[in-house]
């Protein structure tokens, strides 16, 4: 069954503490991505990556680190330097950056900082 | 940058009310357009996309929307909705260029009255 994991889907942290989110696909995708969801926001983008071993910033990426060692997982950590955690955080691949560009998302984490 | 703007935060309607949402996209070039659509506690999924050729497209489940290039919209339509489409609704414009190319707008919360 093909498709994108995100692990937890509940996440509790106190404050001050770094807290790494599971990304994990299955699709051969290329390129993957972490989105911010904040109610009345829309989705913001925190960090990309086209292709293993290389990443980029979005528009929100104080506070957040990614690394891309294969293909299939992308996971981000929360550090303790960013000011407002508490979000939902989406993962995403997509199947390619040309004309027929697409994205697939997949459950999300909910990440409370108490 | 450019920008995408859903003109409703929240629509409430009664079944079998039609549905038009608003979506406007400042970008001047070569656009594709999407609408997701997120139902409580689910995955965000693909209503409906454009990349070129009959600017009315149809999706899942009766949507449909129209690009129209000279008012730069993408509205999304459906002409009877049910109690099931309650749901946050997120349209979504890709100017290429890379995957931080991909802009969307702040969603609108639908709710359906029986």
């Amino acid at each position: 069954d093909g498709g994108i994991t995100q692990s937890p889907k509940y996440l509790f942290r106190k404050e001050g503490q770094n807290v790494t989110l599971s990304c994990e696909q299955n699709l051969n995708h290329d390129a993957m991505y972490w989105y911010r969801q904040d109610p009345g926001q829309g989705l913001r983008l925190i960090y990309y990556s086209q292709i293993v071993n290389d990443f980029q910033k979005g528009d929100i990426a104080e506070g957040y680190s990614v690394s891309r060692e294969k293909k299939e997982s992308f996971p981000l950590t929360v550090t303790s330097a960013q000011k407002n955690p508490t979000a939902f955080y989406l993962c995403a691949s997509s199947i390619d950056l040309g004309p027929t560009f697409q994205q697939f998302f997949g459950p999300g984490t909910r990440l409370t900082v108490l | 940058a450019q920008s995408v703007s859903q003109h409703n935060h929240h629509v409430i309607l009664s079944e079998a009310a039609s549905l038009e949402l608003g979506c406007n996209y400042s970008y001047g070039g070569t656009v594709n357009l999407f609408w997701y659509v997120q139902y409580p506690g689910q995955h965000l999924q693909l209503l409906l996309k454009y990349f070129s050729g009959d600017p009315l497209v149809k999706g899942i489940k009766g949507f449909e929307a129209e690009f129209i290039k000279s008012k730069f919209s993408f509205n999304l339509r459906k002409p009877s909705v049910q109690w099931s489409d309650t749901a946050e609704y997120f349209c979504a414009v890709y100017s290429g260029g890379g995957a931080d190319g991909l802009t969307f707008g702040k969603g609108t919360h639908l709710i359906i009255q029986p």
